[in-house]
């Protein structure tokens, strides 16, 4: 959905503990989604993604699960790590589509700050 | 394998003055795609090209705003007359088809207007 420029909200953890950053996407219709990592003066770097007709997705350490219902998606990192500080923004891929691209709508974005 | 290489990383332009971004595709790449980020927002879609064509600008000012991706050499993000406004963060992402296949994003210009 749109971002309006508030300050991104932030999910503090402590090392070692999992982690669940949660999104809610803006059209139902969306039938691709992508979780992005974001650290500082970088680009995004992706995750892991998802596609409509699934409802969970694991890759190492990365959980993402789907709720079409509600229109949620979260991603769980197992065993958070100092590395995994960053900014996370999730991304839906929202038709109509007439020209087969994969423009991505992003959400607004969580920090997620990792205490040793 | 070159990632997605975006030159400059920092850009500096003073009011009414024209920034040329560039964008260098990984390797077999034939899909572009352009995006603006303001500070603690998320991407916005701007642009998408293919090779010698623009596909979907829906994204991008109608004015001011322009990108190609010519047959040889970089995608160019133009961006004429700019003001304050423009100052963001620009980035570019490649992906070797269509739909959904995942994008790879280069590190980005960031652009001041002053």
């Amino acid at each position: 959905g749109e971002s309006v420029g508030l300050h991104l909200p932030t999910l503090s953890v402590q090392e070692g503990d999992n982690s669940i950053i949660n999104c809610a996407y803006s059209n139902s219709a969306s039938d691709y989604f992508i979780w992005y990592k974001q650290e500082s003066g970088k680009g995004p770097q992706f995750i892991i993604d998802i596609r409509s007709n699934m409802d969970k997705r694991q890759g190492q350490r990365v959980t993402v699960l789907l709720n079409k219902t509600v229109k949620h998606l979260s991603l769980q990192i197992a065993a958070t790590q100092p590395g995994d500080s960053a900014v996370y923004f999730c991304a839906e891929n929202e038709p109509p589509r007439n020209n087969a691209g994969n423009m991505l709508t992003f959400g607004g974005g969580t920090r997620l700050m990792v205490k040793p | 394998n070159a990632g997605v290489m975006q030159n400059p990383r920092h850009l500096v332009r003073r009011r009414g003055q024209e920034a040329r971004l560039r964008c260098s595709p990984m390797k077999g790449h034939s899909h572009v795609y352009w995006y603006r980020q303001l500070p603690e927002e998320g991407l916005k879609f701007m642009v998408y090209l293919q090779k010698e064509n623009i596909i979907d600008e829906s994204g991008m000012p109608k004015e001011r705003f322009s990108a190609e991706f010519p047959k040889e050499g970089p995608s160019i993000l133009r961006i004429q007359q700019v003001v304050r406004g423009d100052s963001a963060a620009y980035f570019c992402a490649s992906s070797p088809l269509g739909g959904d296949t995942e994008a790879f994003f280069g590190q980005g210009t960031r652009l001041t207007v002053v």
